[in-house]
């Protein structure tokens, strides 16, 4: 089974429209983070988490909010969806350095 | 200026040859550097950590220059399976141990 797990895994919506994607992990890792990938543009971080009362902005906050529900979950969501929003994005934990990522989420907003 | 920057490529290597590339960080309180591997479509994976003397794992080898702000990577014996996309990472804990990813160098092994 995947350490850290994001559904859904595609999505395709339409502006205006809210969407939540959602992050499980099962390694037991407190920090949790949530990039996007845009091509030749690499990770951008969105929001990211130390613990469960621990929330931060990354360098792309906007249009974006959170939720850290356990230690275990981590969700993004969109309130109001936008066409430069689609996108690549991964959720992944770190230690020592190291991050996990999970398989990603491709989202389209049409 | 991107923080950390790299060439996209692609780099089309030959089965078995050696290929190198490079990435440049602006921020010289930079203090750990990571390889990332990922492969179309799927999510990055560690490949191996850079140290200042230089560091080799099987065909990987990766070097750091911090006089000149750089670090490198170079394949040797390149695989059909080496094919993927290399992402540079670059860790300060001064910003809070966020790392921050290059745009990615890919590369394409070919028979």
């Amino acid at each position: 089974d995947a350490d850290v797990t994001q559904t859904p895994r595609n999505r395709i919506t339409k502006t205006g429209k809210r969407i939540m994607l959602e992050c499980s992990q099962t390694k037991g890792h407190d920090r949790m983070y949530w990039y996007r990938q845009d091509p030749g543009l690499g990770l951008r971080l969105i929001y990211y988490s130390f613990d469960v009362k621990d929330i931060n902005k990354g360098e792309i906050s906007d249009g974006y909010s959170v939720s850290r529900q356990a230690q275990a979950k981590f969700s993004l969501s969109l309130e109001s969806a936008i066409p430069n929003q689609t996108a690549l994005y991964f959720c992944a934990t770190t230690r020592n350095n190291e991050q996990f990522f999970g398989p990603g989420t491709r989202l389209t907003v049409l | 200026r991107k923080e950390v920057e790299q060439d996209p490529g692609p780099f089309n290597v030959p089965e078995g040859a050696t290929v190198a590339f490079n990435c440049t960080y602006s921020n010289s309180a930079s203090q750990s550097f990571f390889w990332y591997r990922q492969d179309c479509r799927k999510e990055p994976k560690l490949l191996m950590s850079v140290y200042s003397s230089g560091n080799e794992d099987g065909r990987f080898t990766a070097q750091l220059n911090r006089a000149s702000q750089y670090i490198s990577l170079l394949i040797r014996d390149s695989k059909l399976s080496d094919s993927a996309t290399y992402l540079c990472v670059v860790n300060r804990e001064a910003a809070g141990n966020k790392l921050t990813f290059g745009g990615g160098t890919r590369v394409l092994v070919k028979p």
